[in-house]
């Protein structure tokens, strides 16, 4: 079965850039997708097909997929960043929906 | 603004079936096509695809889980639901409802803020 491998910890201070990966076998040819989770919150897409923004994620917010890692990348890190995130694909191969095991962001 | 909103009970006995529902609101589950999904996330685990069910009642099952699966819709009352027999501990998780348009390759774009169901007696 095809796997999503996550750091499962970045730490960053606030107003620097962290970035996110997710790396799978060829993953540049999938659609990767992002979600952020908060404690008791619904999770939110942040990120869909590699690089596209849902209506309300800002523009500090950005992604690239290429070869075989998958990069979420938020620009000028605020405290409210503070989140899991979570990459997800879909497997051809095995007509499952694939996610990596999270990514916990830290602000410090 | 769709919003999906689980319910049911946060406790369920070894063996026994979990039941949960997924109310949702600001939109019909039965006027656009639609898979309404389970996910589910163990504690300090990833996420895991249960399960959807599409606006036409059509139902697909993660393989793993499939044996003990059971997803149904009740569109009078706009509500989708799981069931899951014979639990064990490995079942405890935080359980996520969630929409996806009827395309495999698309994202879960609207989501429940999960519930939390521990198997234990």
């Amino acid at each position: 079965s095809y796997v999503l491998t996550q750091p499962p910890s970045v730490s960053v201070a606030p107003g620097q850039t962290a970035r996110i990966t997710c790396g799978g076998n060829n993953i540049g040819d999938k659609s990767v997708h992002w979600y952020q989770l908060k404690p008791g919150q619904a999770p939110v897409l942040v990120m869909y097909d590699n690089v596209d923004r849902p209506s309300g994620i800002p523009e500090r917010v950005s992604g690239s997929n290429s070869g075989s890692t998958a990069t979420l990348i938020i620009s000028r890190v605020e405290v409210g960043d503070e989140a899991e995130y979570h990459c997800q694909v879909w497997d051809t191969e095995s007509d499952q929906r694939v996610f990596g095991g999270g990514t916990k962001l830290s602000v410090l | 603004q769709l919003q999906l909103q689980e319910s049911g009970p946060g406790l369920v006995k070894p063996s026994q079936t979990l039941s949960l529902t997924c109310t949702v609101s600001g939109g019909s589950i039965s006027v656009s096509s639609y898979f309404w999904t389970w996910i589910r996330q163990p504690a300090g685990k990833g996420l895991e695809w249960i399960g959807r069910i599409h606006t036409s009642g059509s139902t697909n099952y993660n393989a793993s889980l499939a044996s003990r699966l059971t997803i149904s819709m009740d569109k009078s009352k706009n509500q989708f639901s799981l069931q899951l027999s014979s639990v064990t501990a490995a079942d405890t998780a935080v359980y996520f409802c969630a929409r996806q348009r009827p395309v495999v390759t698309r994202p879960f774009d609207y989501w429940g803020q999960g519930t939390l169901v521990t198997v234990s007696s």
